[in-house]
């Protein structure tokens, strides 16, 4: 069992502010890294697929840092605004097949 | 290109019964993988098909079972459900890209054990 923990478990902000969370992995035999956005009564969503270590990506206003060597992902939002509110999770696979392990997630709430 | 569809997406059992949970997958994919959330937990991995074959499995009991036909549909079968199986599961296909799998996700199965 992979062990990826995020933090923090919730976070409220004020719209206009900016914010980032936390996705910690072992850092021993990393495949990959993927972030993923779930709003209510959606399906989760694709945001990033990040493979290598310094990878940085972006969509819009939001994006994404990886340290393989030191086992985390930063994840950023810019400029939050209600519709980023949401829960953003990340995931490891198990090994180069299709088996993640998934973080519980950080909850983001944007307040108008 | 239609998404993932899950069926049904609501569904209330007894303890003791069975229940089938269905998963179509997005046109073309042939890995579907299956699992479940419950509060305060994240998202545990149950199972991957591919290819009508079961690929991966997570730590979960016998009574969790699935199969994938030809067409790439999946279905994923408790029996004998408990309070605990209440949860949501959610189906998700994949494709490879840049050395890992994409997962598209369906929208869950809410299941309400009583």
């Amino acid at each position: 069992i992979l062990n990826v923990e995020q933090s923090p478990q919730s976070l409220h902000v004020q719209e206009g502010d900016s914010t980032n969370f936390t996705c910690s992995f072992p850092s021993s035999n990393f495949y990959a890294l993927h972030w993923y956005r779930w709003e209510t009564a959606k399906s989760p969503e694709a945001l990033f697929v990040m493979t290598l270590n310094g990878d940085e990506k972006k969509k819009g206003r939001i994006s994404a840092t990886l340290n393989t060597k030191e086992g985390y992902s930063y994840l950023y939002i810019k400029g939050s605004q209600p519709e980023d509110s949401a829960t953003y999770l990340c995931a490891h696979p198990h090994d180069t097949g299709n088996q993640f392990y998934f973080g519980t997630g950080t909850s983001l709430t944007v307040i108008p | 290109k239609a998404g993932v569809t899950q069926t049904p997406r609501y569904l209330i059992k007894t303890r003791g019964q069975q229940v089938t949970l269905s998963c179509s997958p997005i046109s073309g994919h042939r890995s579907v993988s299956w699992y479940q959330q419950t509060p305060g937990q994240g998202l545990q991995f149950l199972f991957e098909y591919f290819s009508e074959t079961q690929r991966n499995k997570g730590n979960f009991p016998g009574r969790f079972s699935g199969r994938q036909f030809s067409n790439s549909r999946s279905e994923m079968n408790v029996s004998t459900l408990e309070l605990g199986d209440s949860a949501l599961y959610l189906c998700a296909s994949s494709i490879r890209t840049s050395g890992t799998f994409e997962q598209f996700f369906g929208p869950g199965t809410r299941l309400t054990v009583l």
